[in-house]
């Protein structure tokens, strides 16, 4: 099966500019994450999609990010006006089964290879 | 916060058998506890994962305490591709997966 796929792979630009990235998961997970990933750092979750309404988001600076997931299958996340801080990886993930509806399949991750932003 | 302890870094021989722990103390009766890994310039990958009873399959076994408040992830065979960051994390009730900074394992010839 296809991975999540994820674009662009790199990204430079100046602070206060804005950059967009895309994910595309596996095909029927219902669940879509991005994943904020500063050099040396675990990967801190952004935002949890289940379909397409958000399930968490409580740690999205939502002053200069945002993220939609139209019809429940890609998304995008924006970042506008970036800072020097934002330079990181931007992970997307999706999982298969529905974290509200437990079980231990609910918590398989599938990532893709993330987007490398760096803000000058 | 993470809610799991593990070593910052471990280093292994070749094809000798790895053991990598995790404390997690305060887990709760329905946390599964999950393994994944990074490698260099990766996303995480999905290792195991397991409620009370050892888990096998073809990556990794993973051995967890009776009283669940630690576990032990095993590489039979460390190989230099198994060289990563290695993540125990448990399923909170706010639904995420909360990464902390793992183990970085290194693996020599």
């Amino acid at each position: 099966e296809a991975g999540v796929a994820q674009s662009p792979r790199y990204k430079i630009i100046e602070k206060r500019q804005s950059v967009a990235f895309w994910c595309n998961p596996i095909s029927g997970h219902a669940t879509l994450y991005w994943y904020q990933q500063i050099l040396g750092q675990g990967p801190k979750l952004l935002i949890q999609f289940q379909n397409n309404g958000v399930v968490d988001d409580s740690q999205l600076p939502k002053d200069r990010f945002s993220a939609e997931r139209l019809k429940g299958v890609d998304s995008t996340l924006k970042i506008q006006p970036a800072k020097l801080e934002d330079s990181a990886v931007y992970l997307c993930a999706s999982s298969l089964d529905s974290i509200l509806a437990g079980g231990p399949r609910a918590n398989v991750l599938t990532f893709g290879a993330g987007s490398r932003l760096t803000v000058l | 916060d993470a809610k799991t302890t593990q070593p910052n870094s471990m280093e292994s021989n070749e094809e000798e058998p790895v053991h990598l722990p995790c404390n997690h103390s305060t887990i709760s009766g329905t946390d599964y506890i999950h393994w994944y890994r990074q490698l260099p310039s990766q996303g995480p990958e999905y290792v195991i994962h397991g409620l009370t009873s050892n888990v096998n399959n073809r990556m990794a076994s993973l051995a967890i305490a009776e009283d669940r408040k630690s576990s032990t992830l095993i590489l039979h065979r460390a190989t230099l591709r198994d060289a990563a960051v290695y993540y125990c994390i448990l399923r909170d009730s706010g639904y995420a997966l909360n990464f902390g900074k793992g183990t970085s394992l290194l693996v020599t010839p």
